[in-house]
């Protein structure tokens, strides 16, 4: 089985601030992971993945994430936030359940970006 | 240009009546997936299909139909049975697992469709 936490559905920083948006995946073989973006009444955007290559990924809009298998944690980072940056943010893990490998998500994170 | 399209962007319908929300795609991607998301609850996997004439339910599949005789088309019918319908309903769709030597690639996914049932 798999599943994915999000720590905190809600991240308020200040423009120009890191931003940091937690996950944690579960999964009992090695899993694909992702990052997608969510503006409001739009449909999900990828942002970045890992695929088991390198576990530090670089992903669209000056976004990364590493990929810590000690810590089972896939967290999102960017160095200094942007007004543009204010979404809804989805980690999701995939992992084979039946032969399929069908993505599970996380309730996702708000993050809010203060002038 | 390659995607995939939901229509219509917001539908409005009578308690007891079937709707049907269309999800079209044009990246020749055999796997689509629909899913419902509501608020702080993430997405939640109604039906999937990874060819076309097959198709497998998801978490929330009660209340639901789907079906999948083109490629290209995966449409979803909300039925009166389920309970709670009003909510904003995402296709998605990707590579199969296997292609091109991978096991899981990233989903595409439409715009939504906002359902509200009075």
């Amino acid at each position: 089985a798999q599943s994915v936490t999000q720590l905190g559905s809600h991240v308020s920083v200040s423009e120009g601030a890191l931003v940091l948006l937690r996950c944690n995946y579960s999964s009992s073989v090695p899993p694909y992971l992702f990052w997608y973006v969510q503006y409001p009444n739009q449909g999900l955007q990828l942002l970045l993945k890992y695929t088991s290559a390198a576990t530090l990924v670089k992903g669209i809009n000056g976004f990364e994430a590493e990929f810590k298998k000690s810590e089972t944690s896939f967290h999102l980072t960017k160095p200094s936030a942007h007004m543009s940056d204010a979404a809804e943010y989805f980690c999701a893990v995939s992992s084979p359940s039946g032969g399929s490998y069908i993505p599970t998500f996380g309730r996702g994170t708000s993050l809010i970006v203060h002038p | 240009d390659g995607g995939i399209t939901q229509s219509p962007k917001y539908l409005f319908r009578k308690e007891g009546q079937n709707v049907t929300l269309s999800c079209e795609q044009n990246l020749n991607h055999d796997a689509m997936y629909w899913y419902r998301q509501d608020p702080g609850q993430g997405l939640r996997l109604i039906y999937y299909s990874q060819i076309v004439n097959d198709f497998q339910k998801g978490d929330i599949a009660e209340g639901y139909s789907v079906s999948r005789e083109k490629k290209e088309s995966f449409p979803l019918t909300v039925t009166s049975a389920q309970k709670n319908p009003t909510a904003f309903y995402l296709c998605a769709s990707s590579m199969p697992a296997g292609a091109s030597g991978r096991r899981a690639y990233e989903q595409y996914f439409g715009p939504g469709t906002r359902l509200t049932v009075t």
